[in-house]
């Protein structure tokens, strides 16, 4: 059974950084596609970004308000998404989900997610 | 980017009622669209992919369809777990992966 785990959420002051980690299981992780998805409060689901495997090169992709700032990476030896957040801004506040994407008809779509770790920026 | 545009944002039903949420594109996306349903306090799900095609799992009351520009999600008897908001997304281009606004779908 796919299994995703974020943690290290938290509240933070604007201009900080924080690191959440997503932590997988049940599949094969080093081969596994990945992302990031946030959701601000009463709000609607935002991409953040992706990371491909390393076996396809690892890439990795951002949402235009957070590229610069956020870095995804991943530690297969341990089966560990990160997504590191830089220059804490207000609006990033939000419930951020690593999900794994799967095969979706010749392109990858998001098809497992984690419960999601709470991300509060404010002074 | 690739704007996805969703309507309604809200849509009152009940149960047993046949509904129908659609999903524009800015530009032509192929196929390449999901739809994802998120109940309250709860996680996303995905529900169908490349338009058309049911996530394993997903009750076949579920169906979706369209291409190009304009799609829609069918539901075609609503029962009580469906009460939720529901989602589409592009993986057309990854610059970014944009969803919908959403549609909350409320008795």
């Amino acid at each position: 059974e796919v299994q995703l785990v974020e943690s290290g959420g938290g509240l933070v002051k604007p201009g900080e950084s924080l690191r959440v980690s997503c932590a997988a299981s049940g599949f094969s992780f080093n081969n596994a596609w990945m992302s990031w998805v946030r959701q601000a409060p009463g709000k609607g689901l935002e991409w953040v970004g992706r990371i491909k495997s390393k076996s396809s090169g690892g890439t990795e992709e951002y949402a235009a308000p957070v590229k610069g700032r956020f870095t995804i990476s991943r530690d297969d030896s341990k089966d560990t998404l990160y997504l590191q957040m830089n220059s804490l801004k207000t609006e990033d506040t939000a419930v951020y989900y690593c999900s794994r994407e799967k095969d979706c008809g010749g392109r990858s779509c998001s098809a497992y997610w984690g419960q999601g770790t709470l991300v509060t920026v404010s002074s | 980017d690739i704007q996805m545009t969703q309507s309604p944002s809200t849509l009152s039903a009940s149960v047993g009622d046949r509904v129908t949420i659609t999903c524009r594109a800015s530009q032509s996306i192929s196929t390449l669209l999901a739809w994802y349903q998120q109940r309250p306090g709860k996680v996303p799900k995905l529900l169908i992919y490349k338009a058309s095609t049911l996530e394993s799992g997903v009750p076949s009351r579920f169906s979706g369809s369209g291409s190009g520009t304009e799609f829609s999600l069918t539901i075609s008897s609503l029962q009580p777990d469906d009460f939720a908001t529901y989602y589409c997304q592009q993986y057309f281009s990854s610059s970014p992966f944009t969803f919908g606004q959403g549609t909350k779908l409320e008795i």
